[in-house]
């Protein structure tokens, strides 16, 4: 039983460039979490989706970050017009549904750095 | 807003040794879970050990145990017979029943000495 996916495990990025983080869930889960861990931080909730709808994005920044869960498909992050304060690990987490929303399973992150 | 408080940066044990990690949270909330991570250099996010509010019983995972005060709102966890593979950063996390997301600590670095 596969456990969450995230790929690429490491991205670099010129400023200005484009960078799409993607995440496949464990399967039978269809909740998606994204986290930023800055160097040195803990980790920062971005956005939460379901399959088709995102469900609280109160942790996105308002600008150049996108996020969606389309119904076929893994979940992608994307990033426009990345600048360096952008580098960090980003983490995608899994949970089978909103009622067991405290029980998620985190993939092993991607890298971005920005250069 | 819930928060979650780490105050130990760093922290030293000897092999085979038991030390403790504090973490201190607020929350308004009745029901919520509270978590212990362990980060290794690897970057990979292991659940070490959980915690239901409303279960009284400290929870326990082989050498990790925690003491939860919910009146003082503290949860430190204990290792007991540290190990060099429990080197790594570890984070007190929280979720709550109102929302959705995990609230981190900033993590406690654990050097274990042979």
């Amino acid at each position: 039983n596969a456990g969450v996916m995230q790929n690429p495990r490491h991205l670099v990025r010129r400023r200005g460039q484009e960078a799409r983080l993607r995440c496949s869930p464990m399967k039978g889960h269809s909740h998606v979490y994204w986290y930023r861990q800055l160097p040195e931080e803990g980790l920062k909730f971005m956005v939460y989706l379901q399959k088709e709808n995102i469900i609280d994005e109160s942790g996105m920044p308002k600008e150049r970050f996108s996020a969606e869960f389309p119904k076929e498909g893994p979940s992608i992050l994307r990033i426009q017009q990345v600048v360096r304060g952008d580098s960090a690990a980003y983490f995608c987490a899994s949970s089978p549904g909103s009622a067991s929303s405290y029980e998620q399973y985190f993939g092993p992150g991607t890298r971005l750095t920005v250069t | 807003a819930q928060t979650v408080t780490q105050s130990q940066p760093e922290m030293s044990v000897q092999e085979a040794e038991t030390v403790t990690l504090s973490c201190t949270y607020d929350t308004s909330e009745s029901d919520y879970y509270l978590f212990w991570y362990k980060q290794p250099p690897s970057r990979q996010m292991i659940l070490v050990i959980r915690q239901e509010a409303y279960k009284q019983q400290n929870a326990t995972e082989n050498r990790f145990s925690v003491n939860f005060q919910k009146a003082a709102k503290s949860f430190s966890l204990k290792i007991s017979d540290s190990q060099l593979g429990d080197a790594a950063m570890y984070f007190c996390a929280y979720w709550g029943s109102s929302g959705d997301k995990l609230t981190f600590g900033t993590g406690t670095r654990l050097a274990v000495r042979p």
